[in-house]
């Protein structure tokens, strides 16, 4: 099995310029969870989306917001972008029970 | 609340093993995990043991729980090189989806 790909895997965008990032799940996978990596906060968990709806969320303000399809795939969206949101944004799928969490390479975004 | 300590650096030979070590808080956690973390890279599921466990063995790793202590640890035997890396230890917040992490051992390896 291919296993889960996110897209793109780099971005450079200016303050306040909006962004989004793709997430393709591994086949047959119907959760789909996004987490920011950052030197100082670490791995924190964004939100959780099984088929197409959103089960869970963290601490992100509303300028942070996701999507998911029929298909399983999902998108992230960050409006109104701050220097602070420079991070590497993890996306992880997993089936129904949610407790084998598998994860993409990442996309690099940085906030000039 | 929920949160996971780890120590954050871990030096040793190669061919030595190693042991990670990491608390948590939340007693409800039916899952725990390791993750290594390449630079560059997203992160590998190494393996994980149900909360119900007391040791989960999978070639080279061997994962020990303390329940009582919410005490996890890791034991890599026969380190290579290859193993230098971070690793992550993690919780799955009961009935979500949600994954609360550690903040990372470091695993220098030297030759």
């Amino acid at each position: 099995k291919a296993g889960v790909t996110q897209t793109p895997r780099y971005l450079i965008k200016t303050r306040g310029q909006q962004v989004t990032l793709s997430c393709s799940p591994i086949s047959g996978h119907r959760s789909v969870s996004w987490y920011q990596q950052t030197p100082g906060q670490g791995l924190q968990f964004l939100f959780e989306y099984f088929s197409e709806t959103q089960r869970n969320k963290g601490n992100f303000p509303g300028r942070f917001s996701g999507r998911q399809f029929s298909n399983s795939r999902s998108e992230m969206n960050v409006s109104t972008l701050e220097l602070g949101d420079s991070a590497l944004y993890l996306c992880a799928s997993s089936a129904t029970e949610n407790y084998e969490q598998y994860f993409g390479p990442g996309t690099r975004l940085t906030v000039t | 609340g929920e949160d996971v300590e780890q120590s954050l650096f871990l030096s040793v030979r190669e061919g030595d093993s190693s042991v990670i070590n990491c608390t948590y808080t939340d007693s409800s956690s039916t899952y725990l995990y390791w993750y290594k973390q390449e630079p560059g890279a997203g992160l590998q599921l190494l393996t994980y043991i149900f909360s119900n466990m007391d040791m989960k063995q999978d070639q080279r790793l061997t994962v020990l729980l303390n329940k009582k202590d919410k005490h996890l640890s890791l034991r890599i035997a026969d380190t290579q090189t290859g193993d230098s890396a971070i690793y992550f230890c993690a919780e799955i917040v009961s009935n979500t989806g949600k994954l609360i992490f550690g903040q990372g051992t470091t695993l220098q390896v030297k030759p």
